[in-house]
């Protein structure tokens, strides 16, 4: 089992869709949540950045992390076809030297 | 402006031929990493560093080789060992391993070998 699941999709929805992006984890020592937005042919780029558990947002983005379930999400309101990229979860603990990512998820925006 | 550069970012190699990639970081960042992304496929980590003059073999050492002697630049060489060299090789830099700082990445470096 990986430490970290996530669905590969693709997950393709309608401009103005409400879009919920999910990973889980096995690991109980993991605190801090990360989730990358990869276009295609460039590096990921940091969109959310969350301590424990609880929520966060950022303008059209929501993360939420649930410690109990070992999920975390990530919610993009309003999509937009900008947003079509491939969204990757990366976690890890105190002191932890490496982040584990997940497989990634790639998202397309349909006009 | 702060960031990370890599170079080349398009690279052909023949078969048999070692190949380095450059990753420089200006952000003052103590640990940086390297990984490897095949097409729809998830990031694996090749090696990293978090200290100058040490690095650790990450999953996919083998038919790679690095060097830290200078904090900012962390370049990776694919040898004639890696079976499958052609990737993206995406290079990623961290404030330090303590803090559960995030990384950043490069652009990345396409290299096929034809």
């Amino acid at each position: 089992q990986k430490e970290v699941e996530q669905d590969p999709g693709p997950l393709s929805v309608p401009e103005g869709a409400i879009v919920s992006l999910n990973c889980t984890y096995s690991n109980s020592a993991f605190q801090y949540f990360m989730w990358y937005r990869q276009y295609s042919r460039k590096g990921p780029e940091l969109l959310m950045y969350t301590y424990s558990s609880g929520n966060k947002e950022d303008g059209r983005f929501t993360a939420q992390v649930d410690k109990s379930s070992k999920y975390i999400s990530l919610f993009i309101r309003d999509s937009q076809p900008s947003d079509s990229a491939t969204y990757l979860c990366a976690m890890s603990g105190q002191g932890a030297q490496k982040l584990v990512f997940g497989q990634g998820t790639r998202l397309t925006i349909n006009p | 402006d702060g960031g990370i550069t890599q170079s080349p970012k398009y690279l052909f190699r023949k078969e048999g031929q070692n190949v380095t990639l450059s990753c420089e970081q200006n952000l003052n960042h103590d640990a940086m990493y390297w990984y490897r992304q095949d097409p729809g496929q998830g990031l694996r980590l090749i090696y990293y560093s978090q200290i100058v003059n040490d690095f650790q073999k990450g999953d996919i050492a083998e038919g790679y080789s690095v060097s830290r002697e200078k904090k900012e630049s962390f370049p990776l060489t694919v040898t004639s060992a890696q079976k499958n060299p052609t990737a993206f090789y995406l290079c990623a830099s961290r404030e330090d391993s303590f803090s559960g700082n995030t990384i950043y990445f490069g652009e990345g470096s396409w290299l096929t070998v034809v």
